[in-house]
């Protein structure tokens, strides 16, 4: 069965910083790209990152730029995302998702399949 | 984001047939996919690359697009389709970079 199953979420502080984790199985991990999107408390899902399929591309959307780094450890099959200099915008669940067409260089192809998310909450 | 705009909220009566539009500039030149969210779950792709159903997705969800508009056709919509739905495209900047629609809750 294809899976992804995130870890790493937390409370964290402001101004903190957490690493998020998404461990792949029943597929070949280093052939796809993949992506996180998080969702905020009662709203709707926002792109985050997405890293192509042999880590060298990765792509951020402007709110976490300079702030969040997405990697991968193709001999883990493991997915991350290192978050800093969290704020309370940042609370939210985060969901990594596969790309459904193999081989892709870009994080916008469409994904088939997403993890249950890992909730990441910032307060004091 | 404000690349991709969906409704609010769309409802309609069991097996009626629900239109869930979403706009853009990039999808003249992008494909499109669609995802279904029930409460408390992830998403569910229902629809790629524009009109393309994935297996185990029931086939009265369609899709179809226009110019710089898609839309998301459910036929005899049944209670279960309850949900919001979100369109997703690549960023119009040309980016590499995706982006998703606001969401359109379904009530049925």
């Amino acid at each position: 069965e294809v899976q992804l199953l995130e870890s790493g979420g937390g409370v964290v502080q402001p101004g903190g910083s957490l690493r998020l984790s998404c461990a792949a199985s029943g597929f070949t991990f280093r052939n796809y790209a993949l992506t996180w999107v998080r969702q905020a408390p009662g709203k709707g899902l926002e792109w985050v990152s997405a890293i192509s399929d042999t880590g060298v591309n990765t792509y951020y959307a402007d709110s976490v730029k300079g702030r969040f780094t997405i990697s991968r450890d193709n001999s883990k099959n493991t997915l991350y995302l290192l978050i800093d200099s969290l704020t309370a915008e940042d609370s939210a669940v985060f969901y990594c998702a596969k790309d459904m067409t193999p081989y892709t260089n870009y994080g916008y192809g469409g994904y088939d399949v997403w993890g249950r998310g890992t909730r990441v909450t910032v307060s004091s | 984001s404000t690349e991709l705009t969906q409704p609010p909220s769309v409802s309609v009566s069991p097996g009626q047939t629900a239109r869930i539009i979403c706009s853009g500039e990039a999808l003249s030149k992008q494909y499109t996919y669609w995802y279904q969210q029930k409460a408390g779950q992830a998403p569910v792709l229902v629809i790629y690359k524009d009109t393309e159903r994935p297996s185990g997705i029931p086939d009265r969800f369609s899709g179809s697009s226009s110019g710089t508009t898609v839309t998301l056709l459910i036929t005899g919509v049944q209670a279960e389709d309850e949900a919001d739905y979100y369109c997703q495209s690549a960023d119009s900047r040309g980016t590499y970079r995706g982006v998703f629609g606001g969401g359109t809750r379904l009530t049925v």
